[in-house]
């Protein structure tokens, strides 16, 4: 099946830093989201990108089909930036399979 | 406003009891899904339905079951809960294939 690979596993930053993060996967996809899961467990979408830029306030993401990765972008991190964060994909007429995420810890 | 809900958010149960969780979403949405969350595993799939009365399994389907005979609701059955199924469990639903999923808030099953 398709593998789901997110680096880094783990990021500690400062309150106003940026990160990027990775998804790289093994086969061509339909579907790529991204997900935040909050300190209370709550999944929260980010973005619906199976490819393009997109960009919601601090956040932005791009996926690159043909070469098979998505970055997600976060800039000017603040605490509450602090959790899990999913690249989940899709295969055409696939449910979504996730990375194991990356977990993030944004000190003040 | 259109939502997904899941019940119970927590439950403890004994093993080898028979155990539903429900998923109710509003959105008229095609697609339901069932998904668990173990620490080092991320989500993994349990089954999934495309429609009424349409299930499959997926990547971790073994002791549970699922029955879709609407369109809002995808219950997930324990047949005989076991202490390895004690796991946070997600449901999400689509509107069709390779579209945007959202996601349940949860709901933590202790077996003990």
């Amino acid at each position: 099946g398709i593998q789901v690979e997110q680096s880094p596993p783990d990021l500690i930053l400062q309150e106003g830093a940026n990160s990027t993060l990775r998804c790289n996967f093994s086969d061509s996809v339909n579907n790529l989201q991204w997900f935040h899961q909050n300190p209370w467990g709550q999944l929260i979408n980010l973005f619906y990108i199976p490819s393009g830029t997109k960009q919601n306030g601090r956040l932005s993401a791009t996926t690159v089909a043909t070469e098979r990765y998505s970055l997600l972008y976060i800039s000017s991190s603040q605490t509450t930036d602090s959790g899990v964060y999913f690249c989940a994909v899709g295969l055409a007429g696939t449910a979504l399979i996730f990375g194991k995420g990356t977990t993030l810890s944004v000190s003040s | 406003d259109a939502e997904i809900t899941q019940s119970p958010r927590h439950k403890i149960t004994e093993t080898g009891r028979q155990v539903t969780l429900a998923c109710h979403q509003t959105w008229n949405h095609n697609n339901m899904f069932w998904y668990r969350q173990d620490l080092g595993h991320g989500l993994r799939l349990i089954h999934y339905s495309y429609g009424v009365q349409d299930t499959n399994k997926g990547e971790v389907s073994d002791g549970y079951s699922v029955s879709r005979s609407n369109t809002e609701d995808l219950p997930l059955t324990l047949e005989s809960a076991a202490s390895s199924q004690t796991s946070v469990y997600f449901c999400a639903s689509s509107v069709g294939m390779n579209t945007e999923a959202f996601f349940g808030q949860g709901t933590r099953l202790t077996v003990v």
